[in-house]
């Protein structure tokens, strides 16, 4: 079956600029998931949504970074005033559930840089 | 979550077995073990993962130690296409904890 998309695949934006990504789960997974990858390091956790809410926003850095999963199916992760620190590959998981015993699986990714 | 412990690096020739270990002294007796790997440009992929038992799918398999302080992922007949970053996770709740892996360059 279709698995996690992502899109757009990269973008390229100008700083200060508000930049839109979007997320499509597998088809009736309920858990979705947000991180983001820089250069050279390992994802690192943003957000959790179970169904329509963010169970866990954590690792959002800042108040400049927002997502939204409104009817429980796809999420858009959007953020505001884009700094040259945000460029990095924004990625999405889901799964079925959500917990530790329920795997995640991940999307290609959005390249998103921020000249 | 518990940490994890990889060699930054491992070299495996192709259609050898690539064994690739991973320590976890400090895990939870209800922390399971999870085991992603990045290819190049791509988003992680999972593998396997397992909490007590040893653990075989269509990719791989999961050996565990007795005292679960331990695992090693084994690649049974490595190919180039499996040239990647592996990590090994051990997961509590939701969050993957990614650390820095193991670069897996299989040679020709």
């Amino acid at each position: 079956g279709a698995g996690v998309s992502q899109t757009p695949s990269n973008k390229v934006t100008e700083k200060g600029k508000y930049v839109e990504l979007r997320c499509d789960p597998i088809s009736g997974h309920t858990a979705l998931y947000w991180y983001r990858q820089s250069l050279g390091q390992g994802p690192e956790f943003l957000i959790y949504f179970q169904g329509t809410g963010a169970a866990d926003d954590s690792g959002l850095p800042n108040d400049r970074f927002f997502a939204v999963r409104p009817e429980g199916s796809v999420s858009t992760l959007k953020i505001q005033r884009t700094e040259r620190g945000d460029s990095a590959v924004y990625l999405c998981a889901s799964s079925q559930f959500g917990g530790s015993t329920d795997t995640q699986y991940f999307g290609p990714g959005t390249r998103l840089t921020v000249l | 979550d518990a940490k994890t412990t990889q060699p930054p690096s491992m070299d495996c020739a192709e259609g050898r077995a690539a064994n690739l270990p991973c320590n976890h002294s400090t895990i939870s007796g209800n922390e399971y073990v999870y085991w992603y790997r990045q290819i190049h440009s791509q988003g992680p992929q999972y593998i396997i993962h397992g909490l007590k038992n040893n653990e075989t799918n269509e990719m791989a398999s999961l050996i565990i130690t007795e005292d679960r302080k331990s695992s090693t992922l084994i690649l049974p007949h490595a190919t180039l296409r499996d040239t990647a970053v592996y990590y090994c996770i051990v997961l509590s709740d939701y969050k993957l904890s990614f650390g820095a892996g193991t670069t897996v360059t299989v040679r020709a």
